[in-house]
């Protein structure tokens, strides 16, 4: 089956960084996403990976190793509007995007 | 980033009534919509993929007749929830793509739908 892993939760302080991990298996792979949600809103898009290596966007990098299966978004000098749910996504090989339950991340002062 | 508005953002309903909800694609050709459905707490569910003009695809699990989709113009997708129960309460969030521009989706605002 497919199946995309990511922490429920993760903790940081106001200008840290934190790195939320995502892993998956899917049947196919056609790139790999990162949204942000705030509760009660519709998601954002963040970033897309489909190749190997880091993408760089201001505080936001994602990572993508497709050799396995594995991907991060890499926030830094974390405000605290950035407390939010991350959610990573990958698109398999029918084009259709496999959703993670998304990584519920609270920022601390 | 393309522009996707969802209204309404907020409705609430009497059971067994129906309830209409849009989804416009202002500034892009949507060659395909996806509608979603979310619990508190929970991930995106898929319900259903429409591409302009054809019927919409259902996820396994999700009743077509009480979850009508309509795909009639490049702009715009409507999903009309009939017969509304208490049980449909929930978050419903559309996103649209130019297949033929675009690799990522941009979602619309997201509906709250409360059923009383």
């Amino acid at each position: 089956g497919q199946n995309i892993d990511q922490p429920t939760e993760m903790t940081a302080t106001e200008g840290a960084i934190v790195q939320i991990n995502c892993t998956y298996q899917t049947s196919g792979f056609n790139g790999l996403f990162w949204y942000q949600q705030h509760a009660g809103e519709a998601p954002t898009f963040l970033s897309y990976n489909v190749l190997d290596g880091l993408e760089e966007k201001g505080r936001f990098s994602s990572f993508l190793s497709r050799s396995k299966g594995y991907s991060y978004l890499l926030l830094k000098e974390l405000q605290m509007k950035d407390s939010a749910s991350y959610l990573c996504a990958v698109m398999d090989s029918n084009y259709q995007l496999i959703w993670g339950a998304g990584t519920k991340l609270i920022i601390k002062p | 980033g393309a522009v996707v508005s969802q209204h309404p953002s907020r409705v609430i309903c009497k059971s067994g009534t129906s309830v209409k909800i849009e989804c416009r694609s202002l500034d892009f050709q949507a060659t395909t919509m996806f509608w979603y459905r979310q619990f508190p707490k929970k991930s995106l569910m898929l319900m259903a993929t429409s591409n302009e003009g054809s019927k919409a695809t259902y996820e396994q699990g999700v009743e077509k007749d009480k979850f009508l989709i309509n795909h009639a113009s490049l702009t715009l997708s409507t999903l009309t929830v009939t017969s509304a129960h208490p049980e449909d309460s929930s978050f419903y969030i559309c996103s649209a793509r130019d297949d033929r521009a675009h690799t990522e989706a941009f979602f619309g605002q997201g509906t709250r739908l409360t059923v009383v």
